[in-house]
């Protein structure tokens, strides 16, 4: 089926450790996203990428990276993850600014300890 | 700075009508959505409304929008026990900028 494929879908990572978020859609979307969802505060925006070969910090950048490889694939990095880090992580893509919606993965549930 | 404001939690009878409200403050939005998220899944997006329009039909799924109040409601009509799930208002605040609020808990009694 069409759409946004994240992975992992679970990870359990200790402080300081780093690892790679992965995103691929296959609507051959323009923009594609990172979200964290943290209980009782909706979703916050890390990265965004308008276009393939762009990208631009979100609400929450700090302690990120991003890599938009190609148009189908957006990466989301943690250097050394901290407890604060702990959250829900989506993936999402539209076919430009936003209008009509967006298309979510299924997310990432990342525990820090 | 922006923000959309929803209650945390909303309960209901099977069968009845379920009424999600929702208050933003951008007023240059030119799009509001409604996403569903069930669990351990990633949001849906139900339907969206542009901001020149005061309502939208689609189904059992009605959309208000009052843009002197900033407010915009989901009506789910005859209310079925697979729509418990958590409903997010979201507004596009253009410039690839969504704000989504923290969203409501829809719990459906049998």
């Amino acid at each position: 089926n069409a759409g946004v494929t994240q992975t992992p879908k679970f990870q359990v990572l200790k402080t300081g450790q780093s690892m790679t978020l992965q995103c691929a859609q296959d609507m051959n979307h323009n923009s594609m996203y990172w979200y964290r969802q943290d209980p009782g505060m909706g979703l916050r925006l890390i990265y965004y990428s308008a276009s393939e070969g762009t990208t631009d910090k979100g609400e929450v950048p700090n302690g990120y990276n991003v890599s938009r490889l190609n148009k189908r694939e957006f990466s989301l990095r943690l250097e050394s993850a901290a407890p604060s880090q702990t959250s829900v992580y989506f993936c999402a893509s539209s076919p430009g600014t936003g209008t009509y919606g967006y298309t979510f993965g299924s997310g990432t549930r990342l525990t820090v300890v | 700075g922006e923000d959309v404001e929803q209650s945390l939690f909303l309960s209901v009878r099977e069968g009845d009508s379920s009424v999600i409200n929702c208050t933003y403050t951008d007023s240059s939005s030119t799009y509001l959505y409604w996403y569903k998220q069930e669990p351990g899944a990633g949001l849906q997006l139900l339907t969206y409304i542009f901001s020149n329009m005061d309502m939208k039909q689609d189904q059992r799924l009605t959309v208000l929008l009052n843009k002197k109040d900033k407010h915009l409601s989901l009506r789910i009509a005859d209310t079925q026990t697979g729509d418990s799930a958590i409903y997010f208002c979201a507004e596009d605040t253009g410039g690839f900028k969504t704000i989504f609020g923290a969203g409501t808990r829809l719990f459906v009694k049998a």
